[in-house]
């Protein structure tokens, strides 16, 4: 596989708590994005991170990016019960290709 | 402005025989992809067309499966003939550009289980 693991593969957790989500990758990138699942829908683009970037924030969320070790991490603050789904990570690599590699998810519940 | 649409959202046929699925991209996109998750493992990609051209098709798996995407607008994907392991869920995707930073605008998918 190209992508590493997403860590944890399930997590729950209680309304209004925070949820840290894991991902590592293979190989270099260009950027690293997230995506969210709901039950039976489509994905929908959470947060994008540039190579060149060690941390972006975009309402409740928070990424980090950590090149040297090939990793990441989405923080999701206060959750919601709206927030349960499955996150996945996806690498675009240094080419121009369009190309998304993603990791395997993490399902989150957030119980109300 | 309308998403990306898939059709079937779920297809179920018996090993051998022929399943289409649909994607119809946002309008506009140019860049139109395939993906597809089979059961317990990551989504994969599978193919990326610019307009009518094929730019990437080397996640497809065997030559059962064809992409086409005549006058650019919307894609089919056929598997002929089908086999237990093309069980899973197929992902179309649209950009309007390729760049690396260009967001890519998922559909729901099509559930597709082979018996």
């Amino acid at each position: 596989s190209q992508q590493g693991e997403e860590d944890p593969q399930a997590l729950s957790i209680q309304e209004g708590e925070n949820a840290t989500m894991n991902c590592s990758y293979k190989t270099s990138i260009n950027n690293l994005q997230w995506y969210r699942q709901n039950s039976g829908r489509g994905l929908v683009h959470l947060i994008l991170i540039r190579s060149n970037e060690r941390e972006k924030h975009s309402g409740r969320l928070r990424v980090t990016l950590d090149t040297s070790k090939k990793s990441s991490s989405l923080l999701i603050t206060a959750s919601r019960a709206a927030d349960t789904a499955s996150y996945f990570c996806a690498t675009r690599g240094s080419s121009n290709t369009g190309k998304l590699i993603f990791g395997q998810g993490t399902t989150l519940q957030v119980k109300p | 402005e309308a998403g990306v649409t898939q059709f079937p959202s779920h297809s179920v046929i018996e090993k051998g025989q022929t399943v289409t699925l649909r994607c119809d991209p946002i309008s506009g996109h140019d860049n139109l992809y395939w993906y597809r998750r089979v059961m317990g493992k990551e989504i994969k990609f599978l193919l990326h067309f610019v307009k009518e051209s094929k730019q990437d098709e080397s996640g497809m798996p065997n030559n059962r499966f064809l992409a086409e995407r005549t006058g650019g607008t919307y894609s089919t994907l056929k598997v002929q003939p089908a086999e237990l392991e093309d069980s899973g869920v197929y992902f179309c995707a649209s950009s309007k550009r390729q760049f690396s930073t260009d967001t890519q605008y998922f559909g729901p998918g099509t559930r597709l289980t082979v018996l």
